[in-house]
Protein backbone atom coordinates (compact mmCIF):
# COMPACT_ATOMS: atom_id res chain seq x y z
CA UNK A 1 0.00 0.00 0.00
CA UNK A 2 1.82 3.15 -1.36
CA UNK A 3 -0.36 5.33 0.03
CA UNK A 4 -0.23 8.85 -2.08
CA UNK A 5 2.76 9.11 -4.28
CA UNK A 6 3.88 12.45 -6.50
CA UNK A 7 5.64 12.56 -8.90
CA UNK A 8 8.08 14.64 -9.91
CA UNK A 9 9.71 15.58 -6.95
CA UNK A 10 11.66 18.39 -8.03
CA UNK A 11 11.45 21.01 -11.06
CA UNK A 12 12.53 23.78 -12.48
CA UNK A 13 10.83 25.53 -14.70
CA UNK A 14 11.71 28.87 -17.02
CA UNK A 15 8.35 31.68 -17.16
CA UNK A 16 5.56 30.65 -19.62
CA UNK A 17 6.59 26.60 -19.65
CA UNK A 18 3.52 24.25 -18.75
CA UNK A 19 3.78 21.22 -16.72
CA UNK A 20 1.65 18.25 -15.03
CA UNK A 21 2.23 17.46 -11.56
CA UNK A 22 0.87 13.76 -11.26
CA UNK A 23 -0.67 12.12 -8.25
CA UNK A 24 -1.92 8.45 -7.81
CA UNK A 25 -3.52 7.43 -4.36
CA UNK A 26 -4.18 3.35 -3.85
CA UNK A 27 -6.89 3.66 -0.84
CA UNK A 28 -9.71 3.90 -3.10
CA UNK A 29 -10.44 7.57 -1.70
CA UNK A 30 -13.14 9.81 -3.32
CA UNK A 31 -11.92 13.02 -1.76
CA UNK A 32 -8.59 13.98 -3.42
CA UNK A 33 -6.73 17.74 -2.93
CA UNK A 34 -4.29 19.79 -4.41
CA UNK A 35 -2.86 22.29 -1.95
CA UNK A 36 0.61 24.68 -2.68
CA UNK A 37 2.47 25.89 0.30
CA UNK A 38 4.82 28.74 0.49
CA UNK A 39 6.98 29.38 2.41
CA UNK A 40 6.19 30.02 6.23
CA UNK A 41 2.83 29.61 5.73
CA UNK A 42 -0.17 27.43 5.74
CA UNK A 43 -1.68 25.18 3.06
CA UNK A 44 -3.93 26.85 0.42
CA UNK A 45 -5.83 24.61 -1.46
CA UNK A 46 -5.73 24.97 -5.41
CA UNK A 47 -8.33 21.90 -6.11
CA UNK A 48 -10.16 19.38 -5.04
CA UNK A 49 -12.36 16.25 -6.16
CA UNK A 50 -15.09 14.59 -4.65
CA UNK A 51 -15.14 11.69 -7.43
CA UNK A 52 -14.09 10.50 -10.72
CA UNK A 53 -15.57 13.21 -12.98
CA UNK A 54 -15.98 15.66 -10.63
CA UNK A 55 -13.82 18.88 -9.90
CA UNK A 56 -14.52 21.97 -8.09
CA UNK A 57 -11.95 25.48 -7.23
CA UNK A 58 -10.39 26.04 -3.73
CA UNK A 59 -8.63 29.09 -2.61
CA UNK A 60 -6.06 29.44 -5.12
CA UNK A 61 -7.13 28.07 -8.33
CA UNK A 62 -6.08 30.66 -10.87
CA UNK A 63 -2.95 29.50 -13.34
CA UNK A 64 -4.12 25.48 -12.76
CA UNK A 65 -6.41 23.43 -14.06
CA UNK A 66 -6.84 19.64 -13.20
CA UNK A 67 -8.56 16.48 -14.21
CA UNK A 68 -10.41 13.52 -12.10
CA UNK A 69 -10.83 10.34 -14.80
CA UNK A 70 -10.20 7.47 -12.32
CA UNK A 71 -10.41 7.34 -8.61
CA UNK A 72 -6.50 6.73 -8.26
CA UNK A 73 -5.21 9.92 -10.19
CA UNK A 74 -5.79 13.28 -9.52
CA UNK A 75 -3.20 15.77 -12.10
CA UNK A 76 -2.24 18.71 -11.77
CA UNK A 77 -1.92 21.19 -14.50
CA UNK A 78 -0.07 24.19 -15.35
CA UNK A 79 -0.11 26.48 -17.89
CA UNK A 80 1.99 29.39 -18.69
CA UNK A 81 4.17 29.19 -15.30
CA UNK A 82 4.60 32.47 -13.34
CA UNK A 83 7.19 32.73 -10.57
CA UNK A 84 4.40 33.35 -7.78
CA UNK A 85 4.02 29.68 -8.56
CA UNK A 86 7.20 28.90 -7.09
CA UNK A 87 6.14 26.46 -4.16
CA UNK A 88 5.74 23.11 -2.77
CA UNK A 89 2.67 21.91 -4.38
CA UNK A 90 1.05 18.69 -2.29
CA UNK A 91 -1.64 15.97 -3.24
CA UNK A 92 -3.99 14.13 -0.52
CA UNK A 93 -6.97 12.18 -0.23
CA UNK A 94 -9.18 11.16 2.04
CA UNK A 95 -12.31 8.61 3.07
CA UNK A 96 -14.89 11.45 3.14
CA UNK A 97 -15.56 15.14 4.10
CA UNK A 98 -18.63 15.12 6.41
CA UNK A 99 -17.50 12.45 9.04
CA UNK A 100 -14.81 12.07 11.47
CA UNK A 101 -12.46 10.02 8.86
CA UNK A 102 -11.64 13.58 7.02
CA UNK A 103 -8.16 12.21 8.59
CA UNK A 104 -6.11 13.51 5.21
CA UNK A 105 -3.04 11.41 3.83
CA UNK A 106 -0.51 13.35 1.76
CA UNK A 107 1.81 12.43 -0.76
CA UNK A 108 5.22 13.84 -0.38
CA UNK A 109 5.24 16.87 -2.75
CA UNK A 110 6.75 18.80 -5.19
CA UNK A 111 9.34 20.94 -5.36
CA UNK A 112 8.67 23.76 -7.98
CA UNK A 113 10.72 26.77 -9.15
CA UNK A 114 10.00 29.21 -11.65
CA UNK A 115 12.47 31.15 -13.24
CA UNK B 1 -14.72 35.44 7.78
CA UNK B 2 -12.16 32.57 8.24
CA UNK B 3 -9.07 33.14 10.39
CA UNK B 4 -7.05 31.22 12.27
CA UNK B 5 -4.27 32.05 14.51
CA UNK B 6 -1.09 30.14 15.92
CA UNK B 7 2.60 31.47 17.04
CA UNK B 8 4.77 31.33 14.15
CA UNK B 9 7.66 29.63 16.41
CA UNK B 10 7.84 27.83 20.25
CA UNK B 11 11.41 26.87 21.78
CA UNK B 12 11.06 24.15 24.79
CA UNK B 13 13.51 21.77 26.64
CA UNK B 14 13.95 17.76 25.83
CA UNK B 15 11.85 15.92 27.85
CA UNK B 16 9.29 18.67 28.97
CA UNK B 17 5.95 19.53 28.33
CA UNK B 18 4.96 22.12 25.34
CA UNK B 19 1.27 23.65 24.77
CA UNK B 20 0.66 24.95 21.52
CA UNK B 21 -2.26 27.54 20.92
CA UNK B 22 -5.14 27.78 18.13
CA UNK B 23 -7.74 30.25 18.03
CA UNK B 24 -10.07 30.23 14.90
CA UNK B 25 -12.69 32.36 13.73
CA UNK B 26 -15.14 30.35 11.28
CA UNK B 27 -19.05 30.51 10.47
CA UNK B 28 -19.87 26.83 10.41
CA UNK B 29 -17.16 25.02 12.88
CA UNK B 30 -17.45 21.12 12.55
CA UNK B 31 -14.13 19.70 13.81
CA UNK B 32 -10.23 21.01 14.41
CA UNK B 33 -7.61 19.14 13.07
CA UNK B 34 -3.77 18.82 14.31
CA UNK B 35 -1.34 17.72 11.98
CA UNK B 36 2.54 17.31 12.28
CA UNK B 37 5.00 18.23 9.61
CA UNK B 38 8.96 17.83 9.55
CA UNK B 39 11.17 20.12 7.26
CA UNK B 40 11.01 18.90 4.30
CA UNK B 41 8.00 16.56 4.28
CA UNK B 42 4.32 15.94 3.99
CA UNK B 43 2.27 17.10 6.93
CA UNK B 44 0.43 13.72 8.72
CA UNK B 45 -2.42 13.82 11.07
CA UNK B 46 -2.06 13.49 15.07
CA UNK B 47 -5.85 14.43 16.17
CA UNK B 48 -9.32 15.27 15.76
CA UNK B 49 -11.72 17.26 18.24
CA UNK B 50 -15.37 17.68 17.27
CA UNK B 51 -16.57 17.99 20.94
CA UNK B 52 -15.59 20.14 23.63
CA UNK B 53 -12.80 18.97 25.92
CA UNK B 54 -9.30 17.01 25.79
CA UNK B 55 -8.27 13.68 23.46
CA UNK B 56 -5.67 11.91 24.38
CA UNK B 57 -3.38 9.69 22.41
CA UNK B 58 0.05 8.72 24.01
CA UNK B 59 2.33 11.94 24.65
CA UNK B 60 0.25 14.05 22.56
CA UNK B 61 -3.16 15.55 23.91
CA UNK B 62 -5.63 17.90 22.22
CA UNK B 63 -8.18 19.93 24.11
CA UNK B 64 -10.99 22.52 22.20
CA UNK B 65 -13.41 24.91 23.64
CA UNK B 66 -16.23 25.22 20.86
CA UNK B 67 -17.05 28.56 22.99
CA UNK B 68 -14.07 30.27 22.99
CA UNK B 69 -13.08 29.13 19.71
CA UNK B 70 -9.82 27.77 21.12
CA UNK B 71 -7.74 24.85 20.78
CA UNK B 72 -4.43 23.50 22.32
CA UNK B 73 -2.09 20.62 21.56
CA UNK B 74 -0.39 19.51 24.76
CA UNK B 75 3.18 17.93 23.99
CA UNK B 76 4.86 15.77 27.07
CA UNK B 77 7.85 14.09 27.62
CA UNK B 78 9.28 16.26 24.68
CA UNK B 79 12.00 14.44 22.45
CA UNK B 80 14.48 15.67 19.87
CA UNK B 81 12.39 13.93 16.83
CA UNK B 82 8.93 16.04 18.15
CA UNK B 83 10.81 19.22 16.41
CA UNK B 84 8.17 20.14 13.59
CA UNK B 85 5.71 22.74 12.52
CA UNK B 86 2.15 21.79 13.86
CA UNK B 87 -0.88 23.11 12.07
CA UNK B 88 -4.18 23.58 13.35
CA UNK B 89 -6.70 23.19 10.59
CA UNK B 90 -10.66 23.74 11.14
CA UNK B 91 -13.57 21.95 9.14
CA UNK B 92 -15.99 24.52 8.42
CA UNK B 93 -19.61 24.87 6.45
CA UNK B 94 -19.86 27.49 4.26
CA UNK B 95 -21.52 27.95 0.72
CA UNK B 96 -22.97 24.49 0.89
CA UNK B 97 -19.54 22.97 1.21
CA UNK B 98 -17.23 21.53 3.40
CA UNK B 99 -14.20 23.06 3.44
CA UNK B 100 -10.59 22.80 5.86
CA UNK B 101 -8.87 26.33 6.53
CA UNK B 102 -5.17 25.91 7.61
CA UNK B 103 -3.49 27.82 9.85
CA UNK B 104 -0.02 29.04 9.07
CA UNK B 105 1.84 25.94 11.32
CA UNK B 106 4.17 26.93 14.75
CA UNK B 107 7.37 25.98 14.45
CA UNK B 108 8.52 24.13 17.41
CA UNK B 109 12.11 24.01 18.25
CA UNK B 110 13.67 21.19 20.96
CA UNK B 111 16.76 22.06 22.63
CA UNK B 112 18.67 19.63 24.64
Amino acid sequence: NAGVTQTPKFRILKIGQSMTLQCTQDMNHNYMYWYRQDPGMGLKLIYYSVGAGITDKGEVPNGYNVSRSTTEDFPLRLELAAPSQTSVYFCASSQGMRTSSHEQYFGPGTRLTVT
Amino acid sequence: GQNIDQPTEMTATEGAIVQINCTYQTSGFNGLFWYQQHAGEAPTFLSYNVLDGLEEKGRFSSFLSRSKGYSYLLLKELQMKDSASYLCAVRDWEDSNYQLIWGAGTKLIIKP
